[in-house]
């Protein structure tokens, strides 16, 4: 089963919009981090935002919030006025308890389009 | 400072032919991780270091897959009699010490292409 799933194979936003991408994950494990990369096309995966399960408010770095609802198993991913360089692949990971606790399972990712 | 780097950045080969690829993690992480990404997929976990022994090699393919990390720093990810399917993405990633609320920083990746 996927423990990671990214529905939206691809968005188109206008440039200065905000834009959410979707995420929701599957797992049994009370303690577990969800991450968000970006993959620009030079390849290099680029660490965006980290959500533990035991964190309480909802993480925030700059112009990425990660709108976090653990009941429903979703770690969407917020940016808020978006610009020309965020077009690129975005992926969510997750990271479960130990002893799994160091492997990163990805999802199959979102390719972002950013239009002028 | 300098992030994690990963030579070479494209490698071609032919079927059955050896190949080494190289990581080198940021300085002062003892964790380090390789990841293999398929065209259109997401990075899948392969091997991860603690130091120099591998604590986790749960996702190599089969064994004709082996990585290195003698010394604690620099790894080696080897693949044997290499076949087409193991065209890929080859990323390599550290962190600090690789506890659960540890960041993976990941390097630019080689491109393998077995012919």
């Amino acid at each position: 089963a996927q423990k990671i799933t990214q529905t939206q194979p691809g968005m188109f936003v206008q440039e200065k919009e905000a834009v959410t991408l979707d995420c929701t994950y599957d797992t049994s494990d009370p303690s577990y981090g969800l991450f968000w990369y970006k993959q620009p096309s030079s390849g290099e995966m680029i660490f965006l935002i980290y959500q533990g399960s035991y964190d309480q408010q909802n993480a925030t770095e700059g112009r990425y919030s990660l709108n976090f609802q653990k009941a429903r198993k979703s770690a969407n991913l917020v940016i808020s006025a978006s610009q020309l360089g965020d077009s690129a692949m975005y992926f969510c990971a997750m990271r479960e308890g130990p002893p799994r606790a160091q492997k990163l399972v990805f999802g199959q990712g979102t390719r972002l389009t950013i239009n002028p | 400072g300098a992030g994690v780097s990963q030579t070479p950045s494209n490698k071609v080969t032919e079927k059955g032919k050896y190949v080494e690829l190289r990581c080198d993690p940021i300085s002062g992480h003892t964790a380090l991780y390789w990841y293999r990404q398929s065209l259109g997929q997401g990075p899948e976990f392969l091997i991860y270091f603690q130091g120099t022994g591998a604590a986790d090699d749960s996702g190599l393919p089969n064994d004709r897959f082996f990585a290195v990390r003698p010394e604690g720093s620099v790894s080696t990810l080897k693949i044997q009699r290499t076949e087409r399917g193991d065209s890929a993405v080859y990323l390599c990633a550290s962190s600090l010490s690789g506890s659960s609320v540890d960041t993976q920083y990941f390097g630019p990746g080689t491109r393998l292409t077995v012919l």
